[in-house]
């Protein structure tokens, strides 16, 4: 079983959808989750940061994390064409350990 | 804001050729990484750094070399390209926080014939 595991989608939602994006994973030493955002041709930019569980709001944005489930979620609001990119979900333990990234879903939000 | 910067957008070469990739940041950061991203694949790290002259093996070393000679420089050396090294290669920088929070450069694709 991979540490991290991400449906790689893709999927295509109509504008104004409520989009869900999910990563499940294997370490129950994870404690930093993180979903990043790339848009094609581009690299990685970081869009949402939680520490352990519980939720976190920005905007149109929701993060998600149930240490109990090992499962993350990353919920969009109102979805936009400009929402239309790879959502990678990444996680850590901390200190110095490394970022352990999903493989990324690949969103297209439809006008 | 952070900013790394990778000096080639898109680069075609030979097979058998050596070819550099070079990454800067301008945030200070202990931490670079290089990973490559392939299509189902995802994000793959294949050397990182912890501090000047320090590298460690990622998960894909094999046929790839690196060289720290500066903080602030981190480069990633194939020294003898092949074509299953065609990918997109991004480097990323970290400070030493608890968050492991990575900040990508924009990426170097590079297509080996």
């Amino acid at each position: 079983q991979k540490e991290v595991e991400q449906d790689p989608g893709p999927l295509s939602v109509p504008e104004g959808a409520i989009v869900s994006l999910n990563c499940t994973y294997s370490n129950s030493a994870f404690q930093y989750f993180m979903w990043y955002r790339q848009y094609s041709r581009k690299g990685p930019e970081l869009l949402m940061y939680t520490y352990s569980s519980g939720n976190k709001e920005d905007g149109r944005f929701t993060a998600q994390v149930d240490k109990s489930s090992k499962y993350i979620s990353l919920f969009i609001r109102d979805s936009q064409p400009s929402d239309s990119a790879t959502y990678l979900c990444a996680m850590s333990e901390g200190g110095s350990e490394k970022l352990v990234f999903g493989k990324g879903m690949k969103l297209t939000v439809n006008p | 804001d952070v900013k790394v910067t990778q000096s080639s957008r898109y680069l075609v070469k030979r097979t058998g050729e050596k070819v550099f990739l070079e990454c800067v940041q301008d945030m200070d950061h202990e931490n670079m990484f290089w990973y490559r991203q392939d299509p189902g694949l995802g994000l793959r790290l294949i050397y990182f750094s912890y501090d000047v002259k320090m590298k460690e093996k990622g998960d894909i070393p094999e046929g790839y070399s690196v060289s720290r000679e500066k903080k602030e420089r981190f480069s990633l050396i194939l020294e003898s390209a092949s074509t299953n090294q065609t990918s997109m290669y991004l480097c990323a920088s970290s400070d030493s926080t608890n968050t492991g929070e990575l900040f990508f450069g924009e990426g170097s694709r590079l297509t080996v014939l």
